[in-house]
């Protein structure tokens, strides 16, 4: 069973527009939810969190909002730029341990 | 160095052999995980240290893979009788806390790609 969907594959957009992608999970006892983002040959790395008492939470461009009655994440990321071209994944931390659950991931590119 | 360290970076096999993925994590960091990323998918958990115990290995497929982690630092993931399903892309990560106060943050390193043949 998928707990952590990414339904699109991929996001084509301008440079200077917002970029959105989005994230949907099916059970709500998660405590943490993250973003990561992953070039080519490279580890992913820490972009951006949120907690499950929070529903926005922002850090320069990079923007994460918890629909919590949904089970839905989603980041913006405003103005986007070309560098921000890679795989997006967001992550789900259970409560109860440590791990992270993974969703597919979104190749997100920025066209110049 | 200042990152994980994993090596070797590629390793190819043949179908039935021993493979071992080493891990070199942040100095310091407690918790050390293990995840697994094939083409196409995110990455998927195998299993994670506190200190030298695991403390959760329900992520490991099969009794074909085991992991070690004898002196709390460095770790090894061991794949015995390789299958050419185990073909992926093996990540491993540090954090400097765990459990309760951990807030997700990881430190991946560049990942072993291991191709069975």
């Amino acid at each position: 069973d998928q707990q952590v969907k990414q339904n699109s594959p991929s996001l084509s957009v301008q440079e200077g527009r917002i970029s959105i992608l989005n994230c949907d999970y099916t059970n709500s006892m998660f405590d943490y939810f993250l973003w990561y983002k992953k070039y080519p040959a490279e580890g992913p790395t820490f972009l951006i969190s949120i907690s499950s008492i929070k529903d926005k939470n922002e850090d320069g461009r990079f923007t994460v909002f918890l629909n919590k009655s949904a089970k839905h994440l989603s980041l913006h990321i405003v103005p986007s730029q070309p560098g921000d071209s890679a795989v997006y994944f967001c992550a789900v931390q259970e409560t109860s341990g440590s791990r992270l659950t993974f969703g597919e991931g979104t190749q997100l590119t920025v066209n110049p | 160095g200042a990152g994980v360290s994993q090596t070797p970076s590629n390793k190819v096999t043949e179908k039935g052999k021993y493979v071992e993925l080493r891990c070199d994590p942040i100095s310091g960091h407690t918790a050390l995980y293990w995840y697994r990323q094939s083409l196409g998918q995110g990455p998927e958990f195998l299993i994670y240290f506190q200190g030298t115990g695991a403390a959760d290995d329900s992520g490991l497929p099969n009794d074909r893979f085991f992991a070690v982690r004898p002196e709390g630092s460095v770790s090894t993931l061991k794949i015995q009788r390789t299958e050419r399903g185990d073909s992926a892309v093996y990540l491993c990560a540090s954090s400097p806390t765990s459990g309760g106060q951990n807030t997700g943050e990881l430190f991946f390193g560049e990942g072993s790609r291991l191709t069975v043949l």
